[in-house]
């Protein structure tokens, strides 16, 4: 299975803050990468695909870029409505794999 | 509009079965796209299980191959999740999903496995 290495865990950032959430892949997995939002009770949310394509409706502060085998969500201008935990997840390969999460706070 | 909804027993006992429904409205299953399974366990992991495809051709994680079926009735325009022996590691919620360009979910089951 491909695995994917997610950084960080958690992380606490102020209003109007750059926050950047990184995904590893342990194999080479083009630019089959999406990230998930997801909020408490809600159902995941996808915000980007292809590694840097904005989902529909998802607002523009969210960016995603990849370096190598680094993929990265950045949310340019945090908002207090983006608390949430943020998943990577890889579909070049079944079975699809996760990474484990960052829960975003806001200080 | 697609919708999604999970439905199941919220409870099951060790080494009993695991079995959901996932019922769709606003798309017909047979009409394209793979209908998965997906889990979130306490703590915040979530892994995909398996799907079953508008063909009715199946793929699972092979992390749960001996114990996962995923099954359909397409009268009914509804798809299944049978996990076996169940620990209380499969405690998690669980959620169907038509995953694409653009995804339509449930909104997940939560299910409790313990005697």
């Amino acid at each position: 299975d491909i695995q994917m290495t997610q950084s960080p865990s958690s992380m606490s950032a102020s209003l109007g803050d750059r926050v950047t959430i990184t995904c590893r892949a342990s194999q080479d997995i083009g630019n089959y990468l999406s990230w998930f939002q997801q909020k408490p009770g809600k159902s995941p949310r996808r915000m980007i695909y292809g590694a840097t394509n904005l989902a529909a409706g998802v607002p523009s502060r969210f960016s995603g870029s990849r370096s190598g085998s680094d993929y990265s969500l950045t949310i340019s201008s945090l908002e207090s409505e983006d608390m949430a935990i943020y998943y990577c997840l890889q579909s070049i390969q079944y079975p699809f794999t996760f990474g484990s999460g960052t829960k975003l706070e806001i200080k | 509009e697609i919708q999604l909804q999970e439905s199941g027993p919220g409870l099951v006992k060790p080494s009993q079965s695991l079995s959901l429904t996932c019922s769709v409205t606003g798309y017909t299953i047979t009409s394209g796209y793979d209908w998965s399974w997906i889990r979130k366990f306490p703590g915040n992991k979530m892994e995909w299980m398996g799907y079953i495809s508008n063909s009715g051709s199946t793929n699972y994680n092979p992390s749960l191959k001996i114990r996962i079926s995923i099954t359909r009735d397409t009268s009914k325009n509804q798809f299944f999740l049978q996990l076996n022996s169940v620990t209380t590691e499969d405690t998690a919620t669980y959620y169907c999903a038509r995953l694409g360009l653009r995804d339509y979910w449930g909104q997940g089951v939560m299910v409790t496995v313990s005697s």
